[in-house]
């Protein structure tokens, strides 16, 4: 399985835009890239995902390289309800429909 | 709505007794889902159903884990004498669309049930 690589930990300051890169320099054409996050004590929940173009959602949007082999999830004005773990994730729907879930990044929002 | 509901909340075990965790997904998904999640670490995959078919049960991790969905809606992960490494969240997750010919649809998850075995 295609694998991506995020780092561990980010921090950010309060209302300022937060870029959340993600790499996964294997991914194959059938890949689309999800994003979840998971606040404290909760359960992970979706926030976009995308398969070659950007895309934009009430809570985020996502960047793709144009080689796929990267992506950046951009938090437009960070919140402190915005610090979780964010998780940036592969599917093939065509091969299976389960989610590995990395280590993520964890996001300290700083008031 | 309702979302995904998941009982027992918490759940305190003995060594070696067996435990049986619901899963409630919301009204009308089609594909259910079983993660365990240990403390600091992302959520595990342990298996999924599309309606009442069990599509792959590779990240169960021995054969004491085991998983129903007899109606294609509850499921039932059932853990069997269990041991102490099992103490873990278990999260269940749904979603409205099946895989193929989809974009891997949004899964909606649980609130989880917090297993301790003593």
């Amino acid at each position: 399985d295609a694998k991506t690589t995020q780092p561990n930990s980010m921090e950010s300051n309060e209302e300022e835009p937060v870029h959340l890169p993600c790499n996964h320099s294997t991914i194959s054409g059938t890949d689309y890239i999800h994003w979840y996050r998971q606040l404290p004590s909760q359960g992970p929940e979706y926030v976009i995902h995308g398969l070659t173009s950007n895309v934009n959602n009430r809570m985020a949007s996502l960047a793709i390289a144009e080689d796929r082999k990267s992506s950046t999830l951009i938090l437009h004005r960070a919140t402190l309800r915005d610090a979780a773990v964010y998780y940036c994730i592969l599917r093939d729907p065509l091969r299976d429909d389960k989610i590995i879930f990395g280590k993520g990044t964890r996001l300290h929002i700083l008031p | 709505g309702a979302g995904v509901s998941q009982s027992p909340r918490y759940k305190v075990t003995k060594r070696g007794q067996d435990v049986a965790l619901r899963c409630d997904p919301i009204s009308g998904h089609v594909s259910l889902y079983w993660y365990r999640q240990a403390l600091g670490q992302g959520p595990e995959f342990l298996t999924y159903f599309n309606y009442e078919a069990q599509q792959d049960k590779s990240g169960l991790p021995n054969d004491r884990f085991s998983a129903e969905r007899p109606e294609g809606s509850i499921s039932t992960l059932t853990i069997q004498r269990t041991e102490q490494r099992d103490s873990a969240m278990y999260r269940c997750a749904s979603s409205p669309l099946t895989g193929a010919g989809t974009s891997g649809s949004e899964q909606f998850f649980g609130p989880g049930t917090r297993l301790t075995v003593l």
